[in-house]
């Protein structure tokens, strides 16, 4: 069975660093692209980017360039997710995807429920 | 930067037709998908390439994108259909971008 499986629940301080991982099992890592969708309290969800594992060919979103650093370790099909200094509106459902090659999505995780309060 | 526009909420009667748009320049140039989310669950594929139909998707929902506006239609709808549904859509020049969602009420 293909499956997305995500860390779970955080809850951090501002400016504090965090990496989120996504374990993909049931299907060759290598061979898609793995990304991260991220939907705050009561909104929309928004396209973070993605990661090509295969070769670690990076795209952001235009809002996340330089916010968020996506990556991936082939050698433990393990995708992740990283911020430097955490801001409050960083709170969301952060969830980790699968992609036909650029195109759209086709498996998503249960989804990590990250919290930045002081 | 590239922009989907949804009507935030519509209604149907069960068993009757639910359109739902999606409004983007020249939106018929890229390929379309449709994602529908339930309260507490991750989103699931509906539609993808403007009319396809992943396994598991019931034959009642079908896709369409020409012009400036891709649609999803669900025909016959019923309870288990109320939900959130979120176009999406790419091209080779732009982003995966998101629209806003549509809050479907089966009254």
């Amino acid at each position: 069975e293909v499956q997305l499986v995500q860390s779970g629940v955080e809850v951090k301080k501002p400016g504090q660093s965090l990496r989120i991982s996504c374990k993909a099992s049931g299907y060759t890592f290598t061979n898609y692209w793995i990304g991260w969708v991220r939907q705050k309290p009561g909104k929309g969800l928004e396209w973070m980017g993605i990661v090509y594992p295969g070769d670690s060919d990076t795209r952001y979103g235009p809002s996340f360039q330089g916010q968020v650093t996506i990556s991936a370790d082939k050698s433990i099909n393990t995708a992740y997710l990283q911020w430097n200094s955490l801001k409050a509106s960083d709170t969301a459902i952060y969830y980790c995807t699968r992609q036909v090659e650029v195109t759209y999505v086709e498996l998503w995780g249960r989804g990590t429920q990250v919290t930045v309060s002081s | 930067s590239y922009g989907l526009t949804q009507p935030p909420s519509v209604s149907v009667s069960p068993g009757q037709t639910a359109s739902i748009t999606c409004s983007g320049d020249r939106l018929g140039d890229k390929s379309a998908s449709w994602y529908k989310q339930r309260p507490g669950q991750s989103p699931v594929l509906v539609i993808y390439q403007d009319f396809k139909r992943p396994s598991g998707t019931p034959e009642r929902f079908s896709g369409s994108n020409s012009g400036n506006t891709a649609t999803l239609t669900i025909s016959g709808t019923q309870a288990m259909d109320e939900a959130d549904y979120y176009c999406q859509a790419w091209d080779s020049s732009t982003p995966v971008v998101f629209g806003g969602g549509t809050k479907l009420t089966v009254l």
